[in-house]
């Protein structure tokens, strides 16, 4: 059964920290991994990772996929108190379709 | 990104009715949309993958005639779950995408008294 494990499940944090958050794979024909936010209602896309080592990044945020480990990152430098959300990594998987497998999240709150 | 528009955007009904949910994709045609289900502290678990012009396909544990989905066509989707019970209340989200990123509507919160 294919599997998507995110740690820790939560973190609190103050501004201007950095966040790491980890995702982890279990699937059988691996084809991208997605990360998304969610805050009070439906996820916002913020990256889809296929290859190994090439770092994605946008503003405060970037995220690098390991493909040997079966796993990927999510930094978040210099933190906001906007950055507070559930943080969701999915795996899309060859031959599904555009299917996803939804790992259980991680809920970051960052204090001013 | 597609842009998705869900109706309503929250519902209280009584047990026992009926409840649909429309899922629009704005300015995508979508041969493919997908339904989800949150419940609260939890992540997004996929109900279906409602296809046009076919039947729906429903993941291992989701009852089809509970939850009957139609997708009439490629711009709309809808989920309608039979005869409600409050055990169904939960966060019911829909994603399209034109390849394998898929943008997710806002989600309709139902609420079965």
């Amino acid at each position: 059964e294919d599997k998507v494990v995110q740690s820790p499940l939560s973190l609190v944090v103050h501004e201007g920290d950095t966040v790491t958050l980890n995702c982890s794979y279990e699937v059988t024909n691996f084809r991208s991994l997605l990360w998304y936010k969610q805050e009070k209602k439906a996820p916002t896309f913020l990256f889809m990772l296929t290859s190994s080592g090439i770092e994605k990044k946008s503003g405060r945020l970037s995220s690098i996929l390991d493909k040997k480990e079966l796993s990927s990152i999510l930094n978040i430098t210099a933190t906001q108190t906007g950055d507070s959300a559930i943080y969701l990594c999915a795996v899309g998987i060859k031959a599904a379709g555009n299917k996803l497998t939804f790992g259980g999240g991680t809920r970051v709150l960052v204090k001013p | 990104g597609a842009v998705v528009s869900q109706h309503p955007s929250r519902v209280i009904c009584k047990s026992g009715t009926s409840v649909k949910i429309e899922c629009r994709s704005l300015d995508f045609q979508a041969t493919t949309m997908f339904w989800y289900r949150q419940f609260p502290k939890q992540s997004l678990m996929l109900m279906a993958t409602s296809n046009e012009g076919s039947k729906a396909t429903y993941e291992q544990g989701v009852e089809k005639d509970k939850f009957l989905i139609n997708h009439a066509s490629l711009t709309l989707s809808t989920l309608t779950v039979t005869s409600a019970h409050p055990e169904d209340s939960s966060f019911y989200i829909c994603s399209v995408g034109p390849q394998e990123t898929q943008y997710f509507g806002p989600g309709t919160r139902l609420l079965v008294l």
